[in-house]
């Protein structure tokens, strides 16, 4: 398995646009994690999903972040308008259930510079 | 609030020597804590977890402790090698499914 792919892998964009990341999870694990890494607040859970249902987004800072799971190989986390401070590393997680037993597996990450 | 707290500045040990983490944590009830590996420029790799009930792991030259009465959880690398030289984090599980993790401490193994 190539693990959990992501794209791009850096995004430097103008403030208000939008940007668009994408994740693939691994095959059949079940679970998928958007987090958000920056120096000052670490790594910050945003979104999960199971089954390709959205089950927690209460760490999505505005109403300008949305996130889907069209199926069960794809995700995608949008911000819109884009600003300045969500400049961050943005990171997909899959696994295999949501207790995360066997740990989570990340992808490389998307590095987002807004300027 | 809830707080997972790990040591900003860096370790610098010598190789050969062993390096210790520590990771303490605040209103949480884990049933277990976990330890993951990050290189620069990567995501986070998951490397063991720790259950409740369990004093001690160890996976090759990584040994972990977790004590629940300190809440907190000691992180060993015995012999260590400059390709140990990364940031390790520790995560536990809050409420609702979420894996929240520290900000991570970083080691740098001097050859």
């Amino acid at each position: 398995d190539a693990g959990v792919i992501q794209s791009p892998r850096h995004e430097v964009t103008e403030m208000g646009q939008e940007v668009t990341l994408r994740c693939k999870p691994i095959s059949g694990h079940d679970y998928l994690f958007w987090y958000r890494q920056t120096m000052m607040r670490g790594l910050e859970l945003l979104i999960y999903f199971n089954n390709n249902v959205p089950i927690d987004d209460s760490g999505m800072p505005e109403d300008r972040f949305s996130a889907k799971m069209p199926n069960a190989s794809f995700s995608t986390l949008k911000i819109q308008p884009s600003e300045p401070r969500d400049s961050a590393v943005y990171f997909c997680a899959s696994s295999l259930n949501g207790e995360a037993i066997s740990g989570y597996t990340f992808g490389s990450g998307t590095r987002l510079t807004v300027v | 609030s809830q707080k997972i707290e790990q040591n900003s500045e860096a370790l610098n040990i010598q190789e050969g020597k062993t390096a210790t983490l520590t990771c303490n944590y605040t209103n949480y009830s884990p049933a277990y804590l976990q330890w993951y590996r990050q290189d620069p420029g990567r995501g986070p790799v998951f490397l063991l977890l720790i259950r409740e009930n369990e004093k001690e792991k160890r996976k090759e030259r990584l040994k972990v402790t977790f004590d629940t009465t300190l809440k907190q959880s000691l992180f060993h690398i015995t012999a260590s090698q400059p390709a140990d030289s990364a940031t390790y984090l520790c995560a536990l599980m809050g409420g609702n499914n979420r894996l929240a993790f520290g900000k991570g401490n970083q080691v740098v193994v001097i050859p």
